[in-house]
């Protein structure tokens, strides 16, 4: 059974400051995802990662994929306020397993 | 539509009695998926739909739940007899072919099922 798991599960930033999220997984996937969900929304795909060594960066996030460590990184880069969501990562099969999830949250 | 649509967002029942959830996917999308999200916790898989046919429905908790696809594109989520334990936010997710390497799987803004 896949097991995927993030940490932390709640984190706490200053805006500014820099931290990473990160997600560990039990079996071999050829895909992972990153999804942000704002409160009371669904989620909104962020990332897809493909491959061993795969980066991806959009604006103040980047994504990085360990297929041999089976782990997955978000890195935040000067983190603003608008970043505040929860963060999941997700391993595909067929279906998507989740992570349970990173609540961020960045004060100003 | 632009998006995966579901209706309704909000559903209250009272235990015991049966509900239906809809899902419209994007238009095109081949694979269709349920899931199922606890408060505070990500979501959990219930079916996937590869066209007309359940490819998995492995993630079904019990016979109360079932789900159609008729004409591979609308999905109904059932649940009879509901419990208050079935209380969560429906999610429904539609892929364009199912599993391609770079598929990705949109989401719905969720059903919010509340049972008393």
């Amino acid at each position: 059974e896949l097991k995927v798991e993030q940490n932390p599960l709640f984190l706490s930033m200053q805006e500014g400051k820099n931290y990473t999220i990160y997600c560990n997984y039990s079996t071999t996937s050829d895909r992972l995802y990153w999804y942000r969900q704002d409160p009371g929304k669904s989620l909104e795909s962020l990332f897809v990662l493909l491959s061993n060594g795969a980066v991806k960066q959009e604006g103040r996030l980047m994504a990085s994929l360990d297929t041999k460590a089976r782990l997955s990184t978000l890195h935040i880069t000067a983190a603003v306020h608008d970043l505040s969501a929860t963060y999941f990562c997700a391993v595909a099969g067929n279906m998507l397993t989740f992570g349970g999830g990173t609540r961020l949250m960045v004060k100003p | 539509g632009a998006g995966v649509s579901q209706t309704p967002s909000n559903k209250v029942t009272e235990k015991g009695k049966y509900v239906e959830l809809r899902c419209d996917p994007i238009s095109g999308h081949t694979a269709l998926y349920w899931y199922r999200q606890s408060l505070g916790q990500g979501p959990e898989f219930l079916i996937y739909f590869q066209g007309t046919g359940a490819a998995d429905d492995s993630g079904l908790p019990n016979d109360r739940f079932f789900a159609v696809r008729p004409e591979g594109s609308v999905s109904t989520l059932k649940i009879q007899r509901t419990e208050r334990g079935d209380s969560a936010v429906y999610l429904c997710a539609s892929s364009l072919n199912g599993g391609g390497v770079t598929d990705t799987q949109y989401f719905g803004p969720g059903t919010r099922l509340t049972v008393l």
